[in-house]
């Protein structure tokens, strides 16, 4: 079975610095995805950033982007330039290449990220 | 495009009640899915369907459980509602999983 960790429950930045969120996963599968979502108190889930396991090239959008090490089942998350809306829990996810009765995702247990003004 | 739209957005029951959710997707995705967040536990699937057929579930009891509809409409379902079942329920949906899952803002269920 897969399962995803976030080893940081709690992490600060300043506002315009960067900051880094770390999450490693297990998997015995070669093709997978991963994603990076933010739940603002609002609740609701907003997808960040997507990673497909088969592209080597770190997945990038705007002020966000990822380090994906394949080898070492680690996937980041790096924010530059944090914004006062950046303030969120980030939760990593991966799902299986193959759908159907795998498509779903499975959570790390999330990192809440606070940005000091 | 209008999003996930999750229905109601709180709820208070009675413990020994059930309680109907109710999603209504993206137009277009044909799969939902449900997930249950607490503190305690974090996320977790509860089910996933897919033109009208459960494809997938998750390692609850048969007290919860769902059903979607022909035009992908998804409601969910828990029976004899236990203290333990307070929880935010999020539905999301997509249109295979593989470009990301579209989240609703959950369903805020708190059971007394």
């Amino acid at each position: 079975a897969q399962t995803v960790t976030q080893s940081q429950p709690e992490m600060s930045v300043q506002e315009a610095e960067t900051v880094t969120l770390s999450c490693t996963y297990d998997t015995s599968e070669s093709d997978y995805y991963l994603f990076w979502y933010k739940q603002p108190p609002s609740r609701q889930m907003i997808l960040v950033i997507r990673q497909e396991a088969y592209k080597q090239q770190n997945a990038t959008e705007n002020r966000f982007s990822v380090n994906f090490q394949k080898a070492a089942k680690s996937f980041s998350l790096k924010i530059s330039d944090s914004q006062l809306g950046d303030a969120a829990m980030y939760f990593c996810a991966y799902r299986s290449f193959y759908g159907g009765a795998t498509n779903k995702l499975i959570f790390g247990t999330g990192t809440l990220l606070a940005v000091q003004p | 495009k209008a999003g996930v739209t999750q229905t109601p957005r709180y709820l208070i029951k009675t413990r020994g009640q059930q309680v109907t959710l109710s999603c209504s997707p993206i137009s277009g995705h044909r799969s939902v899915s449900w997930y249950q967040q607490t503190p305690g536990q974090g996320l977790q699937f509860l089910f996933e369907y897919f033109s009208e057929t459960q494809r997938n579930k998750g390692n609850f009891p048969g007290r919860f459980s769902g059903r979607q509809f022909s035009n992908s409409r998804s409601e969910m379902n828990v029976s004899t509602l236990e203290l333990g079942d307070s929880a935010l329920y999020l539905c999301a949906s997509s249109f295979g999983g593989k470009e990301g899952y579209t989240f609703g803002s959950g369903t805020r269920l708190t059971v007394v």
